[in-house]
């Protein structure tokens, strides 16, 4: 079964500007999340979606923003960066999730690394 | 709100010996807790989590966790260190009203030959 799947790997981008970052989850997985991992701070949570409806959100500003498809494909999109935005962005899936799904463990992408200048 | 720490940043160990990564928790009820791997640019693995029940739970490549409530910990341990274990290690907890995972800050291990 393949896995999570992240495009692109790589991304530069320059200040001002705005990317779209995707998301192909394993098959069957309905839940995707998303985390911003920095060496300063860490793996922090973006969002997390559910059958295309946003379950949690993290305490990032309004331009960070993310949906999620019928097939359960999700995007992040992130707009007027900024230097601070540049991070190892990773998106990760699981079977489900809420009070039956909490131990579903997530299966992580190998991320898409953004440099913002 | 839910929180791990992982209160050190390195460790190092020879291969060989027994190692210990360090982590507590704070979530209301009872937790779901979760070690996690990454390798140099790479995504995270899943190792092993803790559900309920025993609480010595074991996970892949020979690593096992142990949960203690009264102390609010789940230390990540192996009998014997390889130097292919050299990675970054995460604790993760989430609550069982199925809330969001969060993370500790991760622990660096060194297996040193």
């Amino acid at each position: 079964k393949a896995g999570v799947t992240q495009t692109p790997r790589y991304l530069i981008k320059t200040r001002g500007q705005q990317v779209t970052l995707s998301c192909s989850p394993i098959s069957g997985h309905r839940s995707v999340s998303w985390y911003q991992q920095t060496p300063g701070q860490g793996l922090q949570f973006l969002f997390e979606y559910f059958s295309e409806t946003q379950r949690n959100k993290g305490n990032f500003p309004g331009r960070f923003s993310g949906r999620q498809f019928s097939n359960s494909r999700s995007e992040m999109n992130v707009s007027t960066l900024e230097l601070g935005d540049s991070a190892l962005y990773l998106c990760a899936s699981s079977l489900v999730v809420g009070v039956t799904g909490g131990n579903s463990p997530l299966h992580f992408g190998n991320g898409t690394r953004l440099t913002v200048t | 709100a839910q929180s791990v720490a992982q209160p050190e940043d390195q460790v190092n160990v020879a291969e060989g010996n027994p190692l210990t990564v360090k982590c507590t928790y704070s979530v209301s009820g009872n937790p779901y807790l979760f070690w996690y791997v990454q390798y140099p640019n790479r995504g995270l693995q899943f190792l092993l989590k803790y559900i309920t029940g025993d609480n010595l739970v074991k996970g892949s490549y020979g690593f096992e966790a142990e949960f203690n409530k009264s102390q609010t910990s789940f230390h990540l341990k192996k009998p014997s260190a390889l130097v292919s274990d050299s990675a970054l290690y995460f604790c993760a907890v989430r609550d069982k009203a199925g809330n969001m995972l969060t993370f500790g800050g991760g622990t660096r291990l060194m297996v040193k030959p």
